[in-house]
């Protein structure tokens, strides 16, 4: 089943402490991004990824770094959490091209106290 | 700038009505819209796309350039289509497609 998987789907974690989200595909997609979800401001892009070693800077980057080493992850790091960064995570993938739709996985509930 | 605007955060109806989500963009060129909708617990997923004229779940949504607008309709409303709605932008900027989303818009069917 073709489909963009996430882990942990929930976290709590204490301020500072690093911590990664895993994000998996297996449509073989060169497009990857990361999204932070929150009440009143959608969904914002905090970094994306064209392919392999390419990476760049979305909306909202400050705070955070990923990686794309191989094709299929793309995980993001938060190397010193802090509590603004309590929010519903998404990680989404797609081919290149309009009309290719973004897919997305089921979401990390991440909350830093 | 690219920009997609939904200007009700909820919108609450009974079963069967008529059911209208706006949805308004800015952008200098062609543009390439979609919905998304997320139900209660579960990853988004595309709704439809203006490119394919398209009817899902007797959604339909038709693009006004003149008015700039995107709305998602659907004649009779039903309680399972209770979910967060977004409407998104396709961006092109050279070597990046970047989707753009509204900030949504939560519909709420009542019994």
């Amino acid at each position: 089943e073709a489909q963009v998987t996430q882990n942990p789907r929930y976290l709590i974690t204490v301020t500072g402490k690093k911590l990664t989200v895993t994000c998996s595909q297996n449509m073989n997609h060169e497009y990857m991004s990361w999204y932070r979800q929150d009440p009143g401001l959608g969904l914002r892009q905090i970094y994306y990824s064209m392919n392999v070693e390419v990476t760049d800077k979305g909306d909202v980057p400050e705070g955070y770094k990923v990686s794309r080493k191989e094709k299929r992850n793309f995980p993001l790091i938060l190397e010193s959490p802090s509590p603004n960064q309590t929010s519903l995570y998404f990680c989404a993938s797609s081919g290149l091209g309009g009309n290719s739709p973004l897919h997305f996985g089921n979401g990390t509930r991440l909350t830093v106290t | 700038a690219q920009r997609v605007t939904q200007p009700e955060k909820l919108l609450s109806v009974f079963k069967g009505a008529p059911v209208e989500l706006k949805c308004n963009y800015s952008y200098s060129g062609s543009p390439e819209l979609f919905w998304y909708v997320q139900y209660s617990r579960q990853r988004l997923q595309l709704l439809l796309r203006h490119i394919s004229r398209e009817s899902i779940k007797g959604f339909t949504a038709d693009l006004n350039k003149g008015e700039t607008s995107f709305h998602l309709k659907k004649p009779f409303a039903q309680e399972e289509d209770s979910a967060m709605y977004y409407c998104a932008l396709l961006n092109y900027g050279g070597a990046t497609n970047k989707l753009i989303f509204g900030t949504g818009t939560l519909l709420a069917v009542q019994p």
